[in-house]
């Protein structure tokens, strides 16, 4: 079956340490994209990336920092710079097609909590 | 002015009832628009693209209104499992690679 995958569902840290979210595609996908969301608040964007060893910042990319070594696969750090790193966090993927973004897929997520 | 707008609700609806949702939109140079899902602590799915014409997948129907910068979605014959948030989102005018999302308006199906 073709898919995201994230793991894990659930993550416990303390404070100070960083900590590595997995996300995984086996759709073929050229972009991938890490969004957190939290109570309240619209998905923002932390990274995307279109294509393998390039990546770019989204909105709130401080603290955080990716990598892109396969286009499969696209795990996201939370550094202990980030200040409110309790979140849900989703990772999607999507096509590129033509000029205009296309239809983003997601992964389960992985729910965050620093204490 | 929010980039993306939507009405929070939540709308409470019985089985059976046709509801529409509205979502406005700041900048007119968007050009992609998406209709998602969310479930309680679930991830966002793609419900439907809306595309200029208007188009109907089943029971929903999506319209895109360029003029005045919003779009719609219309759920007939409401199911019990259309209970879920639903997310309004348009692509970033600057950046068309990004994608700017609602915060999702909130519907109850009630038996």
């Amino acid at each position: 079956d073709g898919g995201i995958t994230q793991s894990p569902k659930y993550l416990f840290r303390k404070e100070g340490q960083n900590v590595t979210l997995s996300c995984e595609q086996n759709l073929n996908h050229d972009a991938m994209y890490w969004y957190r969301q939290d109570p309240g608040q619209g998905l923002r964007l932390i990274y995307y990336s279109q294509i393998v060893n390039d990546f770019q910042k989204g909105d709130i990319a401080e603290g955080y920092s990716v990598s892109r070594e396969k286009k499969e696969s696209f795990p996201l750090t939370v550094t202990s710079a980030q200040k409110n790193p309790t979140a849900f966090y989703l990772c999607a993927s999507s096509i590129l097609g033509g000029g205009a973004v296309r239809e983003q897929y997601f992964g389960p997520g992985t729910r965050l909590t620093v204490t | 002015r929010k980039e993306v707008e939507q009405d929070p609700g939540p709308f409470n609806v019985p089985e059976g009832a046709t509801v529409a949702f509205n979502c406005t939109y700041s900048n007119s140079a968007s050009q992609s628009f998406f209709w998602y899902r969310q479930d309680c602590r679930k991830e966002p799915k793609l419900l439907m693209s809306v595309y200029s014409s208007g188009n109907e997948d089943g029971r929903f129907t999506a319209q895109l209104n360029r003029a005045s910068q919003y779009i719609s979605l219309l759920i007939r014959d409401s199911k019990l499992s259309d209970s879920a948030t639903y997310l309004c989102v348009v692509s970033h005018a600057g950046n068309n690679r990004k994608l700017i999302w609602g915060l999702g308006t909130s519907l109850a199906v009630n038996p």
